[in-house]
């Protein structure tokens, strides 16, 4: 069965700084892994999405990887802002199957 | 494209009563999905819709737990007899399902069970 782990359960830092988030997946026969963000109460926004095949994805100040062997993907975040706070969501997909998701990393970023 | 849309969007209700939530996912997407997310977890999978056929069901996803999507439209989900543990934010997706895209969520339902 496959679970999802991401680390660390919380994170605060200042304003500027750059961020890595951490998730890794017990089993790497994965199709795609995603990374979401949610704001207290809210639904959830896809970030970015990393097809099995591909290394990393980038959109603006976000870059994800992924390393399927080893299980594990990082989400940096650079030159962080206030707006970023919120918690940011791992998820993996096999073929058809529903999306597992981690528990979350809760980010504060402090102006 | 409007995006997923969810009613209520909270829900207060007593121990024992029935409660039904609504997903209207993007049109064109065929797969339909229900997560359930209690605090400080991360969404867990209830169950999805290609179309109007319901392909699986979660374990976590009991009894008193209905889901249908008439149509292969919008889909509803039934909670009967609710207990204090169905507390939680429910969360509809949609997909479309040819193609290797993120699944879109809605804003979710917040049900509190008193």
């Amino acid at each position: 069965k496959q679970e999802v782990t991401q680390i660390p359960a919380a994170l605060s830092v200042p304003e500027g700084e750059n961020l890595v988030l951490n998730c890794s997946f017990t089993d790497s026969a994965i199709y795609n892994l995603q990374w979401f963000r949610q704001d207290p109460g809210k639904g959830l926004t896809s970030l970015l999405l990393i097809q099995s095949s591909q290394r990393e994805q980038t959109s603006g100040r976000l870059n994800a990887s992924l390393d399927k062997s080893s299980g594990r993907s990082t989400l940096y975040i650079a030159a962080s802002q206030p707006g970023d706070s919120a918690t940011y969501l791992c998820a993996v997909k096999e073929g058809n199957t529903p999306l597992v998701f981690g528990k979350g990393t809760r980010l504060s970023v402090i102006a | 494209d409007t995006g997923v849309s969810q009613d209520p969007r909270h829900k207060i209700t007593k121990r024992g009563q029935n409660v039904t939530f609504r997903c209207d996912p993007i049109s064109e997407h065929n797969r339909l999905y229900w997560y359930r997310q209690t605090l400080g977890q991360g969404p867990e999978f209830l169950t999805y819709f290609q179309n109007e056929a319901q392909l699986e069901k979660s374990r976590l996803l009991s009894d008193r737990f209905s889901a249908e999507r008439p149509k292969g439209s919008f889909s509803t989900l039934e909670i009967q007899r609710t207990e204090q543990g169905d507390s939680a934010m429910y969360l509809c997706a949609s997909h479309r399902g040819d193609r290797p895209d993120t699944q879109y969520f809605g804003p979710g339902t917040r049900l509190t069970v008193l």
